[in-house]
């Protein structure tokens, strides 16, 4: 069936380190695939998104590039901040694009 | 702009009762969706509406029901609540049904007694 795994947290980096969150998912067909980020006491917002294969999302230093071969969609941003601790979550539009399928999310600590 | 508003933020029930939770989608919105998210979990699909009717539902039973008004908002109610229905429900608006590029609000925080 449809799912999305992403790796567990948490994850501690120090400020500046490179940041690597994995996503892999299975799917029927070929779904637009989704981060998003929870900060603290805010709601979820989108991140960035891929619709394709080989697409690149990036925002705000973050990228993910849409892997069809792997089924993955990996996050990385190449030099944290502390004001990017939060939950992420990867997610899919599984069968159809409304209904998103999520992971159960990674929590990042970055500490100064 | 006002974003996706919630309301309640909190609320306890106990076994048995029924809930009623209410959304109000972000300015030019038409679709609202309804997400369940357990402690430490991902949101779980619950359904979608689109001019007022369920376009999309979960795997999640009939005791989860709602209603969507002309003015866009929504309601989630749950009868018969169990304890695992303890949750954070999150509502979800967009510019489009098949769209993933969701608006979210802060949720309702729902414990079961």
């Amino acid at each position: 069936g449809n799912s999305v795994t992403q790796m567990e947290g948490p994850v501690t980096l120090s400020e500046e380190a490179f940041l690597t969150i994995n996503c892999t998912y299975t799917a029927t067909g070929y779904p637009s695939l989704f981060w998003y980020v929870q900060y603290p006491g805010e709601g979820l917002q989108l991140l960035l998104k891929a619709t394709k294969a080989d697409d690149k999302g990036s925002n705000k230093g973050f990228e993910a590039t849409y892997r069809k071969e792997t089924t993955s969609f990996h996050l990385e941003k190449g030099s944290v901040q502390v004001s990017d601790s939060a939950v992420y979550f990867c997610a899919h539009g599984g069968g159809s694009q409304g209904n998103l399928i999520f992971g159960k999310g990674t929590k990042l600590s970055v500490k100064p | 702009d006002a974003g996706v508003t919630q309301s309640p933020t909190h609320l306890i029930k106990t076994r048995g009762q029924q809930v009623t939770l209410r959304c109000s989608p972000k300015s030019g919105h038409d679709t609202v969706s309804w997400y369940q998210q357990a402690l430490g979990q991902g949101p779980q699909f619950i359904f979608q509406y689109y001019e007022e009717e369920e376009r999309q539902r979960g795997n999640f039973p009939d005791r989860f029901s709602g209603h969507q008004f002309p003015n866009y908002s929504s309601e989630l109610n749950v009868n018969a609540l169990l304890l695992g229905d303890s949750a954070l429900y999150l509502c979800a608006s967009s510019l489009d049904v098949n769209t993933g590029e969701l608006f979210f609000g802060e949720g309702s925080r729902l414990t079961v007694l």
